[in-house]
């Protein structure tokens, strides 16, 4: 079975320091990575994936994230945080073999950034 | 624009009342899903179609229906609400699951449900 883990419930940091919110995942077969965002009372909106190729990808609102195989994971970051960053961040995995296309997501993580 | 919509966006209903909530696309994508996300949790897969066909989690209880009459309607029943059941219900879709590219989901805006 295929299972994401974001190891923080929350993350803080100050507005224009860089951020990074963390996923490792677990997967047989090739993964596909996803983030989505939240934001309150909202729908969860796809900010960027992983499928093949570049190992850093870029995605919407100047996030990016870095798939590492041998660590197994997808870290979502951003080189300068905007206070508009504030929301609720899941990642998600899928596999066409060993597991699921069906996307599992991450509990989830509260990024709060100060002003 | 192309977007997934939700109607309404909060329903209060009592208990043991069925309760219907809708979502539509305009985005002509061949799978849609219902999910239910708990208080800041992670979403939970309730069911999906992939075109007509219908694949429901192992664990979704009973009470919970879904009816898709055409590619862009989908409708989540819930027969007898408990309160148990208040939560948010998220309707996404995907353009298709036959190649990774296509994995990527699309959601609505979400159903608020009260159980009183």
């Amino acid at each position: 079975a295929q299972s994401v883990a974001q190891p923080e419930d929350q993350v803080n940091v100050a507005e224009g320091n860089p951020l990074t919110v963390k996923c490792t995942y677990s997967v047989s077969g090739n993964p596909y990575l996803f983030w989505y965002v939240q934001y309150p009372n909202r729908g969860l909106q796809f900010l960027l994936k992983y499928i093949t190729g570049d190992n850093l990808v870029k995605g919407s609102y100047g996030f990016e994230a870095e798939f590492n195989k041998s660590q197994t994971s997808f870290h979502l970051k951003k080189p300068s945080a905007l206070v508009s960053d504030s929301a609720l961040y899941f990642c998600a995995v899928s596999a066409a073999s060993g597991g699921s296309y069906i996307p599992t997501f991450g509990r989830g993580t509260s990024l709060i950034v100060h002003p | 624009d192309a977007m997934v919509i939700q109607n309404p966006r909060y329903q209060v209903t009592q208990f043991g009342k069925p309760v219907t909530l809708s979502c539509s696309q305009t985005l002509n994508h061949n799978v849609m899903y219902w999910y239910q996300q708990k208080s800041s949790q992670a979403p939970k897969l309730l069911f999906h179609y992939y075109d007509k066909d219908f694949n429901n989690e192992a664990d979704t209880p009973d009470n919970f229906q879904s009816r898709r009459p055409n590619t862009s309607f989908c409708f989540l029943d819930i027969r007898s609400p408990g309160l148990g059941d208040a939560a948010m219900y998220l309707c996404a879709t995907s353009r298709d699951l036959s190649t990774p590219s296509a994995y990527e989901q699309y959601f609505g805006p979400g159903t608020r449900l009260t159980v009183t």
